[in-house]
């Protein structure tokens, strides 16, 4: 079973930086695998990102995502104030099909 | 509009059963691949298991943690997919969400509904 490991736990930011999330897999994932989704308090999950890098339907472009094999980013450009939430990573497997990391809270 | 609307959640005691509706409309929910994810308080995402379109061979496929405990269906002509939890433990404890798939990723999600198990 792949393992995901996000850093930071939290990240402290103000409107206007750019954030940088990581999501570690413990064994190569193909890119297509690995997708990511913001979750805000009280919320679903929504979809931002999958095959490591393609915007889902309605995302700002100032989400971005990167990466291949065990390590992949997912980039904001310039923070809004709607962004402060938690991301997740996500990888496509066999057992489990779905499989998630421990989250990276975006705060202010 | 995709809308995924669950039902069914509650407390529920130890060993005890639930189940779970999720009444899907604006696709087609026979071609759909299903997934429930669930999300215990304050914690991260766990998939929970999927249903394939039955077209698809409407297959199911469980998490290790819910394997032989919990059991996924769908009706088609209801277009509603259901989630049959028995055996219920402390730890099953969670909000629980209905998910539509898409290629290798989870598409849209409902709202969830909560499960708590406590005596």
């Amino acid at each position: 079973e792949i393992v995901l490991t996000q850093s930071p736990g939290t990240l402290s930011l103000s409107p206007g930086e750019r954030a940088t999330l990581s999501c570690r897999a413990s064994q190569s994932v193909s890119s297509s695998y690995l997708a990511w989704y913001q979750q805000k308090p009280g919320q679903p999950p929504r979809l931002l990102i999958y095959g490591a890098s393609n915007r889902a339907t309605g995302i700002p472009d100032r989400f971005s995502g990167s990466g291949s094999g065990t390590d992949f980013t997912l980039t904001i450009s310039r923070l809004e104030p709607e962004d402060f939430a938690v991301y997740y990573c996500q990888q496509y497997g066999t057992s489990p099909i779905f499989t998630f990391g421990p989250g990276t809270k975006v705060d202010i | 509009e995709v809308q995924l609307v669950e039902s069914g959640g509650g407390l529920v005691k130890p060993g005890g059963s639930l189940r779970l509706s999720c009444a899907a409309s604006g696709f087609t929910f026979t071609n759909a691949w299903m997934s429930w994810v669930r999300q215990a308080p304050g914690k991260g995402l766990e998939w929970v298991g999927r249903i394939k379109s039955k077209i698809d061979g409407g297959t199911t496929d469980y998490a290790a943690p819910v394997k032989g405990r919990f059991t996924i269906s769908r009706d088609d002509s209801k277009n509603t997919l259901y989630l049959q939890m028995n055996s219920l433990k402390t730890e099953d404890t969670a909000v629980y969400y209905c998910t539509t798939e898409g290629p290798r990723r989870i598409d849209y999600w409902g709202q969830g509904t909560l499960v708590t198990v406590s005596s």
